[in-house]
C-alpha cells in the first residue's frame, strides 16, 4: 500500500535535547513538507522539499533543521534553539506539478519538559 | 503575509442539518484555494478550486470560490455524524516563475460537531 508514515507517534524529550522524527514516502512524489499544529490553530510550514539534495525554510523554521538525501525521507530535526518544541508534527507528500494536493502522514506528538 | 480566516471556529448541528464554512483570505499571486478535512490526525484533501475551476462537487459536500470577494465556501448537505471533523482551509501561492512551491497558508479550522 503506497502511502506516508511517520514515527515515532509519541515523543517525550528533556529541554536542551536535540530530537530528530522520521517522515517516509512510497507515493513516488518529488515534494515533502513539515507542518507544526498547535491546539486551535492550523497548520504552519516548517520546511519544504521540492527535490532531492534542496529544501527551503517554511514561515517557522526557526530551531527546526531537515535534510533530503533520498526522494522517500525527509526527516526533521528540533534543536534545544527551538523555544517552544512541544507540538503536533505533521509531515505530508505531493507531487511537484499538484502541490496544492498533499497527503499527510498521521503525525508525531512531541512533548518536551 | 498571505493570510486565511475560516468562520465559525466551532459548529454544532444534527443529522441531517446543511450547513456551510467560510473561509476569507488574502495572499499575493493566488493559485489554488484547498479545502482539507482532519478527523484525528492526518488531514484529508476535499478539494482544490483555482481559477479555472471555482465550484466541485464530491457528493453532498460542495465548494465555490469567489476570486472578486476573496472567499470561499464550503457546503455540507444531509450532514452525518461522520462528517464531524476539523475542517481546514488554506491558499496556495503561485511563486514568481508562474509554477507552485506548494507553499500552503492554512486558517485556523473549523470544528464541525454533528450529533444524531
Amino acid at each position: 500500500d503506497g502511502g506516508i508514515t511517520q514515527s515515532p507517534k509519541y515523543l517525550f524529550r528533556k529541554e536542551g535535547q536535540n530530537v530528530t522524527l522520521s517522515c517516509e514516502q512510497n507515493l513516488n512524489h518529488d515534494a515533502m513538507y513539515w507542518y507544526r499544529q498547535d491546539p486551535g490553530q492550523g497548520l504552519r510550514l516548517i520546511y519544504y522539499s521540492q527535490i532531492v539534495n534542496d529544501f527551503q525554510k517554511g514561515d517557522i523554521a526557526e530551531g527546526y533543521s531537515v535534510s533530503r538525501e533520498k526522494k522517500e525521507s525527509f526527516p526533521l530535526t528540533v534543536t534545544s534553539a527551538q523555544k517552544n518544541p512541544t507540538a503536533f508534527y505533521l509531515c505530508a507528500s505531493s507531487h511537484t506539478w499538484r502541490a496544492g494536493e498533499q497527503y499527510f502522514g498521521p503525525g508525531t506528538r512531541l512533548t518536551v519538559t | 503575509e498571505d493570510k486565511v480566516v475560516q468562520s465559525p471556529l466551532s459548529l454544532v448541528v444534527h443529522e441531517g442539518d446543511t450547513v456551510t464554512l467560510n473561509c476569507s483570505y488574502e495572499v499575493t499571486n493566488f493559485r489554488s484555494l484547498l479545502w482539507y478535512k482532519q478527523e484525528k490526525k492526518a488531514p484529508t484533501f476535499l478539494f482544490m478550486l483555482t481559477s479555472s475551476g471555482i465550484e466541485k462537487k464530491s457528493g453532498r459536500l460542495s465548494s465555490i470560490l469567489d476570486k472578486k470577494e476573496l472567499f470561499s465556501i464550503l457546503n455540507i448537505t444531509a450532514t452525518q455524524t461522520g462528517d464531524s471533523a476539523v475542517y481546514l482551509c488554506a491558499v496556495e501561492a503561485e511563486s514568481r516563475g508562474g509554477t507552485s512551491y506548494g507553499k500552503l497558508t492554512f486558517g485556523q479550522g473549523t470544528i464541525l460537531t454533528v450529533h444524531p
